[in-house]
């Protein structure tokens, strides 16, 4: 298996710029979650979504974050417009499904730097 | 509520020796379970070890063993033979409920230095 996959791995943005962070999922995998880490903050959930669905956007900062999952396999994470405060570390992790079987990988991570 | 807590910020081992890394958590949620992840310099963020709630034995993964102590809610991760490459940053995330739609919380981290 690939892993969860994310794109871009890394952007750089002016201020009031859309980005568009992206994810695939492990295949078979039924949760999927949009972390953010800085080094202010530590490792924050954003959003996660349990079989396509929204469960949980509590994390998600203001009104400028937007994330969708169309289907099993692709996740996108928006922020429109972008300031120089959301520069972080943006990770997508996917989970499995069933009991003992709940471990949660991560991809890659975007580094997104909004100057 | 549900918490996550490491109190060490940052330690420093000697290279071969075994190093035990902090966590306690925190839920009212009988069924539950607990990871450790490392994240190197390079910033991945990797899965080590998961136990769960009901598991009967510690988990044990090569040279990581998680010393499960229920009734006092701890999870410490135990790194035997400690070697350079386990310098990182270390997170105990807990996940309440047993099942893949509940969400994960992460602790602050414990910053490892192995010392050659």
């Amino acid at each position: 298996d690939a892993g969860v996959i994310q794109s871009p791995r890394h952007e750089v943005t002016e201020m009031g710029q859309e980005v568009t962070l992206r994810c695939k999922p492990i295949s078979g995998h039924n949760s999927l979650f949009w972390y953010r880490q800085t080094m202010m903050r530590g490792l924050e959930l954003l959003i996660y979504f349990n079989n396509n669905v929204p469960i949980d956007d509590s994390g998600m900062p203001e009104d400028r974050f937007s994330a969708k999952m169309p289907n099993a396999s692709f996740s996108t994470l928006k922020i429109q417009p972008s300031e120089p405060r959301d520069s972080a570390v943006y990770f997508c992790a996917s989970r499995g499904q069933g009991a003992g079987t709940d471990t949660q990988y991560f991809g890659p991570g975007t580094r997104l730097t909004v100057l | 509520a549900q918490k996550i807590t490491q109190t060490q910020p940052g330690m420093f081992v000697q290279e071969k020796e075994a190093v035990t890394l902090d966590c306690t958590y925190d839920t009212s949620d009988p069924s539950y379970g607990l990871f450790w992840y490392k994240q190197p310099s390079s910033g991945e963020m990797i899965f080590l070890i998961y136990q769960g709630s009901y598991d009967q034995q510690n988990a044990t993964e090569g040279r990581y063993s998680l010393n499960f102590q229920k009734a006092r809610k701890s999870a410490n991760l135990v790194i035997s033979a400690s070697q350079l490459g386990d310098s990182a940053m270390y997170f105990c995330a807990m996940a309440s409920g047993y099942s893949s739609a509940s969400k994960i919380i992460f602790g602050s981290g414990t910053r490892l230095s192995i010392r050659p």
